[in-house]
Order: C-alpha cells, then sequence, then structure tokens
C-alpha cells in the first residue's frame, strides 16, 4: 500500500479498547470539522462530521467531540476492531463563502488483536 | 455501483514529461477535487471545480492542470513544471459545495524516473 503513515504519530491499542484520536486544529474561524479514515493503498473515506455550533456527534461506534475554546476536536472509536486500522484525519473548513477543507497530517491507529 | 475511478493507478514518467491522470465519477456529483498526498503528510488541495466548465486553482496548483468539460470527467495534468511531480494523488467528488462529505478515488501514484 501508499507509505502515507510514515513520520506520523501512532495510536496502538488492543482489539476490543476505546480509542481517542485527537487533532488540534488552526483556523479559529472555522466552522466545520470532518474526520476521514483511509486504509493503506485506499482513498480517505469520510466518517463524521460536526459543525461549530455542536459540541458532540455521534454515530456508529464512533463519536466527535469539538472544542472551539482551544481548538480541539477527538474522535473516540468505541471498541476498536482490527479492521479500524487506518490512518485517520482530521478536515476543516472555514466560514467564508467559498472556503476549501484543510487536512492535518494524520494519526495512525494500530489495532492489535 | 457508483464512485470514482482513477486510472492508472501507477504511472512512471521521464523528467521533461507532461502526463495526464484521469478521474471520472458516476455519482452525479457537481463539486470534483485534486489533492496531492506526499508520505507523512495531510492532503493537499491542487485544483478544484464546483461545476462544470468551471474551476479553480487550490493551494499548490503550480506545475498542474485541469479541465472540466464533463460533469463527470476532471483529468488533472502533471507538467514538466511542476518541480518535485512524484506522489500520490486523490481524485475526490461531492454532492455540492457545503458539505465535507467527500467522496474518493482509490489514488494515482506517480513517480518520476
Amino acid at each position: 500500500g501508499e507509505s502515507v503513515g510514515l513520520h506520523l504519530p501512532t495510536l496502538s491499542v488492543q482489539e476490543g479498547d476505546n480509542s481517542i484520536i485527537n487533532c488540534a486544529y488552526s483556523n479559529s474561524a472555522s466552522d466545520y470539522f470532518i474526520w476521514y479514515k483511509q486504509e493503506s493503498g485506499k482513498g480517505p473515506q469520510f466518517i463524521i462530521d460536526i459543525r461549530s455550533n455542536m459540541d458532540k456527534r455521534q454515530g456508529q461506534r464512533v463519536t466527535v467531540l469539538l472544542n472551539k475554546t482551544v481548538k480541539h476536536l477527538s474522535l473516540q472509536i468505541a471498541a476498536t476492531q482490527p479492521g479500524d486500522s487506518a490512518v485517520y484525519f482530521c478536515a476543516e473548513r472555514g466560514n467564508s463563502g467559498y472556503s476549501t477543507l484543510t487536512f492535518g497530517k494524520g494519526t495512525m491507529l494500530l489495532v492489535s488483536p | 455501483d457508483g464512485g470514482i475511478t482513477q486510472s492508472p493507478k501507477y504511472l512512471f514518467r521521464k523528467e521533461g514529461q507532461n502526463v495526464t491522470l484521469s478521474c471520472e465519477q458516476n455519482l452525479n456529483h457537481d463539486a470534483m477535487y485534486w489533492y496531492r498526498q506526499d508520505p507523512g503528510q495531510g492532503l493537499r488541495l491542487i485544483y478544484y471545480s464546483q461545476i462544470v466548465n468551471d474551476f479553480q486553482k487550490g493551494d499548490i496548483a503550480e506545475g498542474y492542470s485541469v479541465s472540466r468539460e464533463k460533469k463527470e470527467s476532471f483529468p488533472l495534468t502533471v507538467t514538466s513544471a511542476q518541480k518535485n511531480p512524484t506522489a500520490f494523488y486523490l481524485c475526490a467528488s461531492s454532492m455540492g459545495w457545503d458539505t465535507g462529505e467527500l467522496f474518493f478515488g482509490e489514488g494515482s501514484r506517480l513517480t518520476v524516473l
């Protein structure tokens, strides 16, 4: 697969544990945040998004938390499975009319059985 | 099945040659994007198109060109002016401009020999 994981922060967990992946965003004007998952050799896949008028949003086995005060975003994965092993990216978008997404560098999640 | 198709998956080019990467989508999406991904880095936006016959430069457009003559197609040309073209290129599309839910292809790996 593609070597997108070189030099990335890595989180190693055991199967069944809960995982928390953190992201510090840079633009205080950003009003929309998204998490993506990228498996080796594939394109990123959308996981969950959250707008700045919320501080928590839940999906299936995932929860995103947003703390605008400290410009921090986190992705919580419950009961982590080996299939969750991937690189996870956060992305932010500014609040001007045609802002584009800015992606973070990513965190590699390694889940061992 | 609906999706994004990128081709070729792997491409080798000699220095000084232009090369065109194909991206086709059958999702009926209006917006399409090209990103570049380098090891240990997030995705960087090269070009994007919100509608047919219109496109805008992203953060790293120098040395690249695009066209959007059809809704379903958004080819990227890597020109000889791009000083460091070896990278993983990702094409994506979205239903509209407001969503952060991008659908990505599986990528094209370009290596300059």
